[in-house]
């Protein structure tokens, strides 16, 4: 399996409120991506970064913010939560290269009250 | 616009049996790659396998193999042999180096794998 590595595991946190899910990669790789899964949804990308210092929105980057300041490291905020929130966010890398698949961390169950 | 269809939301296979999940998929570019991917209850998406496009030959890893037709756009993932640890989400996907390789996938297949 990855090694890469998402904490917390399950958060329950009321409206309102600020928080940050880690994620952290041991491979080196310098593609990370933050996704948002819904059952019977696909995957839709909210971050992603190439490297260092590059950070980009992807289709549902509204009300959350990504930072990159080390390769192993790639946090999501929420300034504020909203029920609407509520999702398991999945972290992935992938080292540079056209064929080069996804690897994935364990998930952020979010539930926001 | 770049889509995955996956027109299975669940199937189910007895153990030992084998299993084929569909996928189609929608893009414009000629250079793609294409993937499944498996994610158990409460565990780790994993890749199972991948496809180039530019490839004709059908890709293959142990049990799992692919029924790739480029001129369709599709990739179904065939599962021999079947068993209980396949259980899990499966999704597909494809990536386009020319768009800044994004991916893409689908709604997923809920397998379950009986005993």
């Amino acid at each position: 399996e990855a090694d890469i590595y998402q904490t917390p595991r399950y958060l329950v946190i009321g409206t309102g409120k600020k928080i940050t899910l880690e994620c952290s990669q041991t491979m080196g790789h310098d593609k990370m991506y933050w996704y948002q899964q819904d059952p019977g949804m696909e995957l839709h990308l909210i971050h992603y970064s190439y490297g260092v210092n590059s950070t980009e929105k992807g289709d549902l980057s509204s009300e959350s913010t990504v930072s990159r300041i080390r390769t192993e490291h790639f946090p999501l905020t929420l300034e504020s939560a909203r029920p609407s929130h509520t999702s398991q966010y999945l972290c992935a890398s992938s080292i540079q290269g056209s064929d080069s698949p996804l690897h994935f961390g364990n998930g952020t169950r979010l539930t926001v009250t | 616009a770049q889509t995955v269809t996956q027109s299975q939301p669940e199937m189910s296979v007895q153990e030992a049996e084998t299993v084929t999940l569909s996928c189609t998929y929608d893009t414009s570019e000629s250079n793609y790659y294409l993937f499944w991917y498996k994610q158990p209850p409460s565990r780790q998406m994993i890749l199972v396998i991948r496809q180039e496009a530019y490839k004709q030959q059908n890709a293959t890893e142990n049990r799992f193999s692919v029924n790739f037709q480029k001129a369709a756009k599709s990739f179904s993932l065939k599962i021999s042999d079947s068993q209980l640890g396949d259980t899990a989400m499966y999704f597909c996907a494809f990536m386009t180096p020319n768009t800044g390789n994004q991916f893409y996938f689908g709604t997923g297949t809920s397998l379950t794998v009986i005993p």
